[in-house]
C-alpha cells in the first residue's frame, strides 16, 4: 500500500542552523513527490516537486530536496533557517488508486526555530 | 499565479444547520478539485476528488450525503455539511489542479465549528 512517513514529529533549530526534514515513501511506481508547507490556521504552499530528470529539486524560500530512489526518500534541506520558516511541513506522494491521482500525505513536521 | 480562494474562512452555527463552502480557483481552470479534512496537529484526510461535470468520488468512510459537493464549474467546487452536528467541526480545505499528476494548489481552509 502505498504511504508516507515523516518519522519526526517536532524539530526544533536554531536560527541560522542548517536544516533537514526526512520522509520516506512506499510506492511500486515512480513516484510524484511533493513538500508543502503549512503556517497556523492556513493552507497549504507548494514547497517543491518532483515529477523526473534531476534528482535535487530546487523550490521556494531557499529549501531544496533530494530524491533517493534506492532509499525511498525525498528529503527537504534548508542551509539557513529563518524565523519565518516556523511551520508544518507536509511531505506527499502523488498516486494512481482507483482509476485517478491523489496526494497521499506524510503525518507532517512542525518546525521550531530558536532565536 | 495558481491561486485558490476558499470561503468562509471561519464559520459558527448551531447544530443541525447546513454549511456550504465554496472553494474557487482564481485564475486557473481546474479540471480536479480536492475536499480534506484536517483534525487539530494531525494531517490532511482526504474526503473526496471532484471532477468538473461528474459526481464526486468520496473516500471510505465519508458520508456522501453527509457531506455533499458540486464542481459545476472549471473554477467552483462547493461542499456543503448537512445537517452538521458538533462531531463535523473541523478545519476544511480544498485544493484544487490543472490536471493530472500536477501539483495541487491549496486554498487557506474554512474552520467550521457547531455548537
Amino acid at each position: 500500500a502505498q504511504s508516507v512517513t515523516q518519522p519526526d514529529i517536532h524539530i526544533t533549530v536554531s536560527e541560522g542552523a542548517s536544516l533537514e526534514l526526512r520522509c520516506n515513501y512506499s510506492y511500486g511506481a515512480t513516484p510524484y513527490l511533493f513538500w508543502y508547507v503549512q503556517s497556523p490556521g492556513q493552507g497549504l504552499q507548494l514547497l517543491l516537486k518532483y515529477f523526473s530528470g534531476d534528482t535535487l529539486v530546487q523550490g521556494i524560500k531557499g529549501f531544496e530536496a533530494e530524491f533517493k530512489r534506492s532509499q525511498s526518500s525525498f528529503n527537504l534541506r534548508k542551509p539557513s533557517v529563518h524565523w519565518s520558516d516556523a511551520a508544518e511541513y507536509f511531505c506527499a506522494v502523488g498516486t494512481l488508486s482507483g482509476g485517478y491521482n491523489k496526494l497521499i500525505f506524510g503525518a507532517g513536521t512542525r518546525l521550531a526555530v530558536h532565536p | 499565479g495558481a491561486v485558490v480562494s476558499q470561503h468562509p474562512s471561519w464559520v459558527i452555527c448551531k447544530s443541525g444547520t447546513s454549511v456550504k463552502i465554496e472553494c474557487r480557483s482564481l485564475d486557473f481552470q481546474a479540471t480536479t478539485m480536492f475536499w480534506y479534512r484536517q483534525f487539530p496537529k494531525q494531517s490532511l484526510m482526504l474526503m473526496a476528488t471532484s471532477n468538473e461535470g461528474s459526481k464526486a468520488t468520496y473516500e471510505q468512510g465519508v458520508e456522501k450525503d453527509k457531506f455533499l459537493i458540486n464542481h459545476a464549474s472549471l473554477t467552483l467546487s462547493t461542499l456543503t455539511v448537512t445537517s452538521a452536528h458538533p462531531e463535523d467541526s473541523s478545519f476544511y480545505i480544498c485544493s484544487a489542479r490543472t490536471g493530472d499528476n500536477q501539483p495541487q494548489h491549496f486554498g487557506d481552509g474554512t474552520r467550521l465549528s457547531i455548537l
